[in-house]
């Protein structure tokens, strides 16, 4: 299995532009979470889907967040318009559907807006 | 509500000697504990995990974790720390009653081991 996929690695944008981030989860795995990394915040999560259905999406900062699952293998989140604060290492985990399993996170993607 | 404290942000040990990385937890329910680390510009490797049973977890790279219900502490211990263990650690706990499958992490505990 290839792990979790994110994609791009890195990104960097001007403020105002608008940043796509994909995720391609473990094949099978029913949950898909987006956390988001800082140093002065640590690990956050943004939101968090149930076969392709959001279940919690309190962690999303602002209506500038998006997020969709349009199917069981991939996940993009859209930040329109970006602005320097949202620069961060985004992550996409996914796990299997029993209480006990871990998540299992991609590489991330390391986004700056300048 | 669920939580996670890591007391500390720092924790330097000589390669050899034994190194501890505390944590401790608040949750409503019966708590699913679990132990990650994280290398530079790579995302969060999942070491052990705590769900029932015995008390002490042993997990991958020569890692164990002992869970105390009465301190509510669920700390990473390793008999003899290597250089290549130096890294970002993580600990996580979800609440086993509510179903919902999302981890509450705490704010990460540098691990430095010195040659």
């Amino acid at each position: 299995d290839a792990g979790v996929i994110q994609s791009p690695r890195h990104e960097v944008t001007e403020m105002g532009q608008e940043v796509t981030l994909r995720c391609k989860p473990i094949s099978g795995h029913d949950y898909l979470f987006w956390y988001r990394q800082t140093m002065m915040r640590g690990l956050e999560l943004l939101i968090y889907f149930n076969n392709n259905v959001p279940i919690d999406d309190s962690g999303m900062p602002e209506d500038r967040f998006s997020a969709k699952m349009p199917n069981a293998s991939f996940s993009t989140l859209k930040i329109q318009p970006s602005e320097p604060r949202d620069s961060a290492v985004y992550f996409c985990a996914s796990s299997s559907l029993e209480p006990n399993s871990p998540l299992h996170f991609g590489n991330g993607t390391r986004l700056t807006v300048t | 509500a669920q939580s996670v404290a890591q007391p500390e942000d720092q924790v330097n040990v000589a390669e050899g000697n034994p190194l501890t990385v505390k944590c401790t937890y608040s949750v409503s329910g019966n708590p699913y504990l679990f132990w990650y680390v994280q290398y530079p510009n790579r995302g969060l490797q999942f070491l052990l995990k705590y769900i029932t049973g015995d008390n002490l977890v042993k997990g991958s790279y020569g890692f164990e974790a002992e869970f105390n219900k009465s301190q509510t502490s669920f700390h990473l211990k390793k008999p003899s720390a290597l250089v290549s263990d130096s890294a970002l650690y993580f600990c996580a706990v979800r609440d086993g009653q509510t179903g919902a499958n999302n981890l509450f992490f705490g704010t990460g505990t540098r691990l430095t081991v010195i040659p």
